[in-house]
């Protein structure tokens, strides 16, 4: 019964290769989003997708590309897989709470991806 | 400068102390203020949110100086299943982007 799951947890994958992840969330959220957590623990937001629209697109190569097919899912698709795109990726989801502008982002449990 | 600073830590206490971690953050359109809590290799879950007056949650107390762009979190009596990361966060809704932005985060190890 999770809130919101990714697929897979764990990707090993050569440098070069093409490759997608998956998040799902079933909390009903308007807002879904993909963090990446590098080797200092740093979680960065990459991007966030609002009802199915790109309303973040933080400073990330061209050779990410997210995809939202409906609100409940935001996939991610990376492109020639560089050394340095090892890292845990995160996603997550939220609902504004209009009486009071708050949200609470709920993560999913993270994609190990390591690029060799 | 990093938009939210935070003492990476480790903090090491025995069971039973209080503790206190500190953060600063340096955007002031930053509108919501957020404490998370990451175990090893698990995902971030929201511990509590902060009030400007201040707002406490069992043992967990947490504050808000929005003047000097600082926030702080106590833990009375600690546990030895509070050990994990603290993370500060910061929610910036700056030309219709709301957007959570983190602290590195603070480790610590509460021992026997």
């Amino acid at each position: 019964d999770t809130a919101v799951s990714q697929t897979p947890k764990y990707l090993v994958t050569q440098m070069g290769n093409d490759k997608s992840i998956k998040c799902e969330q079933n909390l009903g959220h308007d807002t879904m989003y993909w963090y990446k957590q590098d080797s200092k623990k740093f979680l960065k937001i990459m991007f966030s997708y609002n009802n199915k629209e790109l309303i973040i697109n933080e400073t990330v190569p061209n050779r990410f590309s997210p995809k939202s097919p409906d609100k409940a899912h935001l996939n991610l698709h990376i492109n020639s897989l560089e050394l340095g795109d090892s890292a845990v990726y995160f996603c997550a989801s939220s609902q504004v709470l209009r009486n009071i502008g708050e949200e609470t982002q709920y993560f999913g449990p993270g994609t190990r991806l390591l690029v060799l | 400068r990093k938009e939210v600073e935070q003492d990476p830590g480790p903090f090491n206490v025995p069971e039973g102390a209080t503790v206190a971690f500190n953060c600063t953050y340096s955007n002031s359109a930053s509108q919501s203020f957020f404490w998370y809590r990451q175990d090893c290799r698990k995902e971030p879950k929201l511990l509590m949110s902060v009030y400007s007056s201040g707002n406490e949650d069992g043992r967990f107390t947490a504050q808000l100086n929005r003047a000097s762009q600082y926030i702080s979190l106590l833990i009375r009596d600690s546990k030895l299943s509070d050990s994990a990361t603290y993370l500060c966060v910061v929610n910036i809704r700056d030309m219709g982007r709301r957007a959570l932005t983190f602290g590195s985060g603070t480790r610590l190890q509460v021992q026997p």
